[in-house]
């Protein structure tokens, strides 16, 4: 089974920051990977898929980065909106793993 | 519009089985995959299966295995998650999620989840 790990698993952040959360995968995954946002009492929203590939409707200011074993979320400028946890996923060769979570919160 | 309507909550007693629909509209239902996951209180997210409505054919995690059946009806354009020999740490909310591509691969659109609460 491929294992997920992600760091840090929790950051704390002023508005206007530029945060980045790391996912790394435990065996190459390629480009297999997806990024949620989840904010309490709701469904995870689908980010960005095929490592780099902004879902449609989602802010410009989400880029995700990396191959292989070592992935980045990135948000330029973290707005209000942006405090939530952040899952990664990988898809690769039909198995399904999420990562632990990092949770984004207000300095 | 895409959307993934799941069946209300549950409290069950260990021991027991619980059933969760899914009913799904809004594309051809026939040609996506549709997840399962769950996410135990304050935990992070855990991939339990897929199915494919279209033949009904399933994958489930290891850790499941003997425990959750997955199956789909066209007619109804509705999936369903049985979870038997329910124990305490059983307790989530569970998601259906259908698959972006055709093949198998990242959640886009999502249920509104369904708590099952395993008490005795």
């Amino acid at each position: 089974d491929i294992q997920m790990t992600q760091s840090p698993s929790t950051l704390s952040a002023s508005v206007g920051d530029r945060v980045s959360i790391t996912c790394r995968a435990s065996q190459s995954i390629s480009g297999w990977l997806a990024w949620y946002q989840q904010k309490p009492g709701e469904a995870p929203k689908l980010l960005i898929y095929k490592a780099s590939t902004l879902e449609s409707g989602v802010p410009s200011r989400f880029t995700g980065s990396g191959s292989g074993t070592e992935f980045t979320l990135t948000i330029s400028r973290l707005q209000p909106d942006d405090f939530a946890t952040y899952y990664c996923q990988q898809y690769h060769s039909f198995s399904f793993t999420f990562g632990p979570g990092t949770k984004v919160d207000i300095k | 519009q895409v959307q993934l309507v799941q069946s209300g909550a549950e409290v069950k007693k260990p021991g027991a089985s619980v059933k969760v629909s899914c009913k799904a509209s809004g594309y051809t239902f026939t040609t996506k995959y549709i997840h399962w996951l769950r996410q135990a209180p304050g935990q992070g997210l855990e991939w339990m299966g897929i199915i494919n409505p279209l033949g009904g054919s399933t994958s489930y995690a290891q850790n499941l295995q003997g425990r959750v059946t997955m199956t789909s009806d066209t007619s109804t354009t509705t999936v369903y998650m049985e979870l038997s020999s329910l124990r305490f740490d059983d307790t989530a909310v569970y998601y259906c999620a259908r698959d972006g591509t055709s093949i198998g691969s990242y959640p886009d659109y999502w249920g509104q989840g369904t708590l099952v609460t395993v008490s005795s």
